[in-house]
Parts: structure tokens; C-alpha cells; sequence
């Protein structure tokens, strides 16, 4: 069965410093892999998308993500935090040939000043 | 060129009461998913509906149900509330086209059973 897991429910870093969100996936299909963000008391709004194109993929807002087919992984980074990155993180999959999105449990930033 | 969008924002239900939440897609895209993301946790699949008809279906009771309108636009049902079904209620569109899976996500609707 597919599904994503992100290591860690809560990540906290300095105002300033790298910012590093796990995502491993389980599949027996080539997957399509997104990460989203949201804020309080809003949806969902997309960082960036893997699509079987460039390994390493850049976002919105300075964020990128590492897909490592052999790791099953697509790890979330910004190389320095802001104070407006606090928010919750998902990571997500879908499959060719299927109509869900498969989310994980989320893991929430906090940026320290 | 207006997002997804959803109604009601905030929504009040007692327990055995039925409901009913509207999304209408984006401009140019004909496919709706509805998610049901419970307090501290992922979205969770309900179902997608795409030609009106219910397409694609997640592991949730027969108490929720669905629609697609000619124009797109979806309402999700849910009756025989319960305490569990308290949640923020998403709505996803995408085009039939997309190769990617990208969904765009409407605000939510939050629902409080009491």
C-alpha cells in the first residue's frame, strides 16, 4: 500500500538557519511527490511538485526537495529560515492512473527569533 | 482569475443533524476532490468527482455523499453527524488534463459538531 511518512511532528530552528523536513514514501509505482504548506486557519497552498522531471526541485519562497528514489525520500530544505516559515508542512503523493492524494501527518515549523 | 472557493467558512451541527458544504473549482478545471483534515493531522481522502459522477472513493461511511453540477461545482453531504466528524472540510480542483496531480485547495469549511 502506498504511504508517506513524516519524521517529525514538530521542528524548531533559528531565525536564519537551514531548514530540513523528512518525507519518506512508500510505493510499487513511480509517484508523483508535493509538498504544501499551511497556515492557520487556511488550506492548503503548494511549495512544490516532483513530476519525473529534475531530481532536485525548487519551490516558492526559497524552498526545494531532493527526490532519492533509492532512499524513498523527498526531503523539504530552505538554506536559511524566516520568521514566515512557521506553519504546517505536508507532504503528499499521488500515482499515475489513480485520483487520491495521500498525506502525511505533517510537521510543524517553528522559527525562533 | 478567482481560486477555489468554499461555503460556508465556519459551520455549527448537533450530533444526528445533516450537512451540507459547497466548492466551486477553478477557473478551467473540471475535477473536484473533497478531503476531510481532522484537528493536528493530514487531509484525508473522501472522494473525487469528475462528469458528475463520483470517480474515485476513500475509506469514509456511506454517510457522506457527493455531487458534481454541470458547471462543476460540488456540495459534499454528510449526514448523521457525529462528534468525530468535526474537521476542516477541504475541497481540491485540478483539470482532467493534468499529468501531475496538482491540486489546488480552496480555504476550507470548519465544522463543529457538538
Amino acid at each position: 500500500a502506498q504511504s508517506v511518512t513524516q519524521l517529525g511532528s514538530h521542528v524548531s530552528v533559528s531565525e536564519g538557519a537551514l531548514v530540513l523536513l523528512r518525507c519518506n514514501y512508500s510505493s510499487s509505482v513511480p509517484p508523483y511527490l508535493f509538498w504544501y504548506v499551511q497556515y492557520p486557519n487556511q488550506g492548503l497552498q503548494l511549495l512544490l511538485k516532483y513530476t519525473s522531471a529534475a531530481t532536485l526541485v525548487k519551490g516558492i519562497n526559497g524552498f526545494e526537495a531532493e527526490f532519492k528514489k533509492s532512499e524513498t525520500s523527498f526531503h523539504l530544505t530552505k538554506p536559511s529560515a524566516h520568521m514566515s516559515d512557521a506553519a504546517e508542512y505536508f507532504c503528499a503523493v499521488s500515482f499515475t492512473g489513480g485520483f487520491k492524494t495521500i498525506f502525511g501527518a505533517g510537521t510543524r515549523l517553528f522559527v525562533k527569533a | 482569475d478567482a481560486g477555489v472557493t468554499q461555503s460556508p467558512t465556519h459551520l455549527i451541527k448537533t450530533r444526528g443533524q445533516q450537512v451540507t458544504l459547497r466548492c466551486s473549482p477553478k477557473s478551467g478545471h473540471d475535477t473536484v476532490s473533497w478531503y476531510q483534515q481532522a484537528l493536528g493531522q493530514g487531509p484525508q481522502f473522501i472522494f473525487q468527482y469528475y462528469e458528475e459522477e463520483e470517480r474515485q472513493r476513500g475509506n469514509f461511511p456511506d454517510r457522506f455523499s457527493g455531487h458534481q453540477f454541470p458547471n462543476y461545482s460540488s456540495e459534499l453531504n454528510v449526514n448523521a453527524l457525529l462528534l468525530g466528524d468535526s474537521a476542516l472540510y477541504l475541497c481540491a480542483s485540478s483539470p482532467s488534463g493534468a499529468l501531475s496531480y496538482e491540486q489546488y485547495f480552496g480555504p476550507g469549511t470548519r465544522l463543529t459538531v457538538t
